[in-house]
């Protein structure tokens, strides 16, 4: 299995524009979730999915952040517009159901946004 | 009552040595206690975990110890090797729950 799969690896954007990150979990887990990590708050959660359905979105810093998982093999995760606040790395991780409490992380965007 | 706290924020030991990470949580509803380790450039991998029913578990060089009435739990490196190099993230769930909450990393150097 190839693990959880992020792309891009490195973004570099203006602030003000429209950024895009994607993630293709694991085949066969039914848990997708976002984190953030920056050197200030550490890893933080910002959305997950189960079965392809938001389940808590509690962590999402404001309305210019948005997730959606069209399908159990995509999700994306969208900032607009963006602000150089939001400069992190992101990582995208699934896990295969309740039962299995590991999360498997994929390598993570790192977004800068200038 | 979310929080996991952990510390220290990095830390510094010499080959051989023993490297201990702590972490306090509040809410007694935690029942899962995983530790990641995250290799620069990479993302957070499990490394080993424990459940209050114990309190010590121990795989290889690895070990968690848990204190439930002080609501404590530590990671120990025994015969810390410069390849654990890495940084450490305790953190904790329960079963009402689908979220895993991060402590704040702890970044740790071994030198030879």
């Amino acid at each position: 299995d190839a693990g959880v799969i992020q792309s891009p690896r490195h973004e570099v954007t203006e602030m003000g524009q429209e950024v895009t990150l994607r993630c293709k979990p694991i085949s066969g887990h039914d848990y997708l979730f976002w984190y953030r990590q920056t050197m200030m708050r550490g890893l933080e959660l910002l959305i997950y999915f189960n079965n392809n359905v938001p389940i808590d979105d509690s962590g999402m810093p404001e309305d210019r952040f948005s997730a959606k998982m069209p399908n159990a093999s995509f999700s994306t995760l969208k900032i607009q517009p963006s602000e150089p606040r939001d400069s992190a790395v992101y990582f995208c991780a699934s896990r295969r159901d309740r039962t299995n409490t590991e999360a498997f992380f994929g390598q993570g965007t790192r977004l800068t946004v200038v | 009552q979310q929080q996991v706290k952990q510390s220290p924020q990095s830390l510094i030991v010499q080959k051989g040595g023993i490297s201990i990470i702590n972490c306090a949580y509040e809410n007694t509803a935690f029942d899962y206690f995983p530790w990641y380790q995250q290799f620069p450039g990479k993302g957070p991998a499990l490394l080993i975990a424990i459940r209050p029913d114990v309190s010590e578990k121990k795989e290889g060089r690895f070990t968690i110890s848990f204190n439930k009435s002080a609501k404590q739990f530590s990671l120990h490196i025994m015969d810390s090797q410069p390849g654990d190099s890495a940084t450490y993230f305790c953190a904790a769930t329960f079963g009402g729950t689908d979220k895993l909450i991060f402590g704040t990393g702890t970044r740790l150097q071994v030198f030879p």
